[in-house]
């Protein structure tokens, strides 16, 4: 699984847009882009997931450049309870028969009323 | 629908004596992993079962061990315990489709919260 890079922490306003951006300059053509968050004491929660195009849920957006090589989870409103760790991830795509995450340390995202 | 869930959510332990931990799946969900989250960095991998059998392992020293029931829930078992082992404990699932693919993102429970004293 490809490594990725992330800010260790952020600022964002409340109400405001949080831009999480993160690096997988060695991800293969074959391994997806997956952001996981984790709110204190509480187990890691599934956000998105894509491959090379534009995704979009009721939680986030997840924009991967051209070259994939980078991608940027969108938190169109930020919310006190956006207060969280946000995990970047690269792995190969869901079907897969070994499913292991691998978590790096991840960008501490604070909403700031 | 409950989700993952784990017990206990806390536990404290002597250096030295074992302990397991057990996990439940999504109801449907046949693969069940384990991680170790220490206090400031991200999970990491320790094992993955599916259909009762290790389909994965991280790396772990074999003090750590762990198994899956017919019920497709799980334990993990930590011998001759380390400081170095109080740690938060996840269990995640998966739902498996056919050829034993994972075919849905893994579903994380709250945790079980060891400390070793």
């Amino acid at each position: 699984d490809a490594k990725t890079t992330q800010p260790p922490s952020m600022d964002c306003a409340e109400g405001r847009a949080a831009n999480l951006p993160c690096n997988h300059s060695t991800i293969s053509g074959n391994e997806y882009v997956y952001w996981y968050r984790q709110i204190h004491s509480q187990g890691p929660q599934y956000i998105i997931h894509g491959l090379k195009n534009n995704e979009t849920n009721e939680m986030a957006s997840l924009i991967i450049t051209e070259d994939r090589k980078s991608s940027t989870l969108i938190l169109p409103h930020a919310t006190l309870r956006d207060t969280a760790v946000y995990y970047c991830i690269v792995r190969v795509g869901m079907k897969t028969s070994y499913d292991k995450v691998i978590f790096g340390p991840g960008t501490s995202l604070s909403v700031i009323p | 629908d409950a989700g993952v869930t784990q017990s206990p959510t806390h536990l404290i332990k002597t250096r030295g004596q074992h302990v397991t931990l057990r996990c439940s799946p999504i109801s449907g969900h046949k693969s069940v992993s384990w991680y170790q989250q220490v206090l400031g960095q991200g999970p990491q991998f320790i094992f993955q079962y599916y259909e009762k059998e290790e389909r994965g392992r991280g790396n772990f020293p074999d003090r750590f061990s762990a198994r899956q029931f017919p019920n497709y829930s799980s334990e993990l078992n930590v011998n001759a315990l380390l400081l170095g082992d109080s740690a938060l404990y996840l269990c995640a699932s998966s739902l498996m489709g056919e050829g034993g693919l994972t075919i849905t993102e893994a579903f994380f429970g709250q945790g079980t919260r060891l400390t070793v004293v």
